[in-house]
């Protein structure tokens, strides 16, 4: 069974400082790396995508990914509360013949002023 | 207007009927998705199409079928529900040749 590990949280972070989000994976195989923001009651949204071993900025965003290790994270620089949401990690995985992502159950951030 | 359009955004029913969620996308997409969200669980796979004569189980097909009327339309039908099936369905869609996906708003099914 191919998986995807993330701690529930809450993580709580004040505003201002960095949020770091963390998924773990079981397929040595997958290639793509993903991050959804979802809000509370809506549907996720993509936030990055990272392929490459190394660090992919966007923004406040930086993804980490290091596939020696199967860890990918999330990075939030200057936190806001409008960053309060659940985080999913998704991640490729080849099953049933098709490549599929598998999600993470994510972790809730919560950003205190 | 939205890429990817579900309805209905809430149901309620009873055990017993048989409900239907509709997915519609504009994006061209050929790969096409139905997922559950439960608390706590995350998102879990249902069915998967990825052209209209390709459809697919996932890990949690018992109790569901679907149909890809066009590239653009994909149902659920829920032939007699429960309520262990009250539970938030997305739909979402991916291009051919990448993995990634994106979501309709959901819809927010209650079985009484």
């Amino acid at each position: 069974q191919k998986e995807v590990e993330q701690n529930s949280g809450p993580l709580s972070v004040p505003e201002g400082a960095i949020a770091s989000l963390n998924c773990t994976y079981s397929d040595r195989g997958s290639q793509s790396f993903f991050w959804y923001r979802q809000y509370s009651g809506k549907s996720p949204e993509l936030i990055m995508f990272i392929y490459s071993n190394g660090d992919k900025e966007d923004g406040r965003f930086t993804a980490q990914l290091n596939k020696a290790s199967q860890y990918v994270s999330l990075l939030i620089r200057d936190s806001q509360p409008s960053d309060s949401a659940t985080y999913l990690c998704a991640v490729s995985g080849f099953s049933g013949g098709y490549n599929k992502l598998i999600f993470g159950a994510g972790t809730r951030l919560a950003v205190h002023p | 207007d939205a890429d990817v359009t579900q309805t209905p955004r809430n149901r309620i029913t009873k055990t017993g009927k048989r409900i239907m969620l509709e997915c519609s996308q504009t994006k061209g997409h050929d790969r096409m998705y139905w997922y559950r969200q439960d608390p706590g669980l995350g998102l879990r796979l249902i069915y998967y199409s990825f052209d209209v004569k390709d459809i697919n189980k996932g890990e949690i097909s018992d109790g569901y079928s679907v149909s890809r009327q066009a590239q653009a339309k994909f149902s659920l039908s829920l032939e007699s529900a429960i309520p262990n099936q009250t539970a938030l369905y997305f739909c979402a869609t991916s291009d051919s040749g990448t993995d990634t996906q994106y979501f309709g708003p959901g819809t927010r099914l209650t079985v009484l």
